[in-house]
């Protein structure tokens, strides 16, 4: 059974500061996808970034970073410099693309809010 | 650009009452799913949907049903509400060659009260 665990639930953090939300996730399957939404408070979610499990580079998006490493099975978002507008609750997915198995296995979500 | 449109985005029952959920989507997405949100919970797949006339169950399908005849609109429906199912409610919706790739679509939610 596919599991994702995000053990941070709140955050808090100084505007400017760099921060980092891990998710650790479990499959038996060697072919997954990884992602991270983002809710902020107006409430929808806003798709970040989608990672297959044969690709495992790190990607960079202006301030947002990921780091995938299969040998911890992590799957680290960081935000460097945060803003104010990063607030919002931020979610890590799982998908294993078996045929019939249409489903997103989210985490619970970490609340970060940046101070100004 | 609608995307996806939810409706109601609010709504409160009372406890053994029936209602739907809609769901548009003008995106000729042929997946489209429900999710809930509670709590410490993340979100949880309820039903899903790969097209027209076609529908499964998620997770948590129990006390929901869900119909899809056309390409654009998947309805959720509670036959008989309880408080168990007080949550925000989620459609989502994507091309069906990416349904298990991610990028999901996501309405603004619906957050449901039984009371």
């Amino acid at each position: 059974a596919q599991k994702v665990t995000q053990a941070q639930t709140e955050i808090s953090v100084v505007e400017k500061e760099d921060v980092t939300l891990d998710c650790v996730y479990e499959t038996r399957d060697t072919t997954y996808y990884l992602f991270w939404y983002k809710q902020p408070p107006s409430g929808e979610l806003v798709f970040l970034i989608r990672r297959n499990s044969f690709d495992e580079q790190n990607e960079i998006s202006g301030r947002y970073s990921w780091n995938f490493q299969k040998s911890t099975s992590s799957f680290n978002f960081t935000i460097t410099a945060s803003q104010v507008v990063d607030s919002a609750v931020y979610f890590c997915a799982l998908s294993e693309p078996h045929f019939g198995n249409e489903k997103l296995t989210f985490g619970t979500g970490t609340r970060l809010t940046i101070i100004p | 650009n609608a995307g996806v449109t939810q409706t109601p985005k609010f709504q409160v029952l009372k406890t053994g009452q029936s209602m739907t959920l809609q769901c548009a989507q003008d995106m000729n997405h042929e997946y489209m799913s429900w999710y809930r949100q509670d709590p410490g919970m993340g979100l949880r797949l309820i039903h899903y949907s790969v097209g027209a006339g076609i529908t499964d169950q998620g997770e948590v399908p129990n006390g929901y049903n869900v119909s899809r005849s056309t390409t654009e609109d998947f309805p959720l429906r509670l036959l008989s509400a309880a408080p168990s199912q007080t949550s925000v409610y989620f459609c989502a919706s994507s091309p069906v060659f990416s349904a298990n790739t991610g990028e999901l679509f996501f309405g603004e939610g619906s957050r449901l009260t039984v009371l």
